[in-house]
């Protein structure tokens, strides 16, 4: 099962939005509403930020949101804020009965 | 407030086996509806599912490391164990424990710090 694809790094500038896509195939985003968003910063564990596509978790800011269209997941971010800058992953559930991550984004707050 | 904690020997020589426990507390692994799991994160690099359990003890790994891992539970201790065998150099990581909330869908929502290991002699 091959990671999931995701820009290297993305960036903006506080105040925009923007987003992060995670692109997968037809046996794992493609199949599922059963995609992960994650939000590490350095040296830190991941921090659920949104799960099942869409759903936030409480205490997560509504300023985050997930969406799917066919094999690709995307995770926006708006009115972006200096503490927004870390990694982000996502993941997905596969036809496997596996779990799959992709290789993660660097958000930098400019 | 569910809380996890690794613990383990932080050093492992190549070909040996890594054996880590995650400890959790505010919460009964008991308790249905979570997959309890171990996932790694390579110096520098992304996130690696390994796998999880049930509380049944029912397993699901990650194919490319399955011949090699075994996870287990100990709900009288409230614990869940990884056992990675003959490990190499590309073992080196950080461990992550960790709760699926979602039925096993891939929602971890409680992490633990983490624990680095490293292989090495």
């Amino acid at each position: 099962q091959s990671a999931l694809t995701q820009p290297a790094s993305v960036s903006g500038s506080p105040g925009q939005s923007i987003s992060i896509s995670c692109t997968g195939t037809s046996s794992d985003i493609g199949s599922y509403n059963y995609v992960s968003w994650y939000q590490q910063h350095p040296g830190k564990a991941p921090k659920l930020m949104i799960s099942d596509v869409s759903n936030r978790p409480s205490g997560v800011s509504n300023r985050f949101s997930g969406s799917k269209s066919g094999n690709t997941a995307s995770l926006t971010i708006s009115g972006l804020q200096a503490e927004d800058e870390a990694d982000y992953y996502c993941n997905s559930y596969t036809s496997s009965t596996s779990l799959v991550f992709g290789g993660g984004t660097k958000l930098t707050v400019l | 407030q569910v809380q996890l904690q690794e613990s383990g020997p932080g050093l492992v020589k190549p070909s040996q086996t890594l054996s880590l426990t995650c400890s959790v507390a505010g919460g009964s692994i008991n308790r249905g509806g979570y997959y309890w799991s171990w996932i790694r994160q390579h110096p520098g690099k992304g996130l690696e599912w390994i796998g999880y359990i049930y509380h049944s003890g029912t397993t699901y790994y990650n194919a490319p490391l399955q011949s090699r891992v075994t996870i287990t539970v100990d709900t009288s201790k409230n614990q869940f164990s990884l056992r990675l065998s003959s490990v190499t150099a590309a073992d080196t990581a950080v461990y992550y424990c960790a709760r699926d909330q979602g039925d096993g869908y891939g929602s971890f929502d409680y992490w633990g710090q983490g624990t680095l290991v490293t292989v090495s002699s």
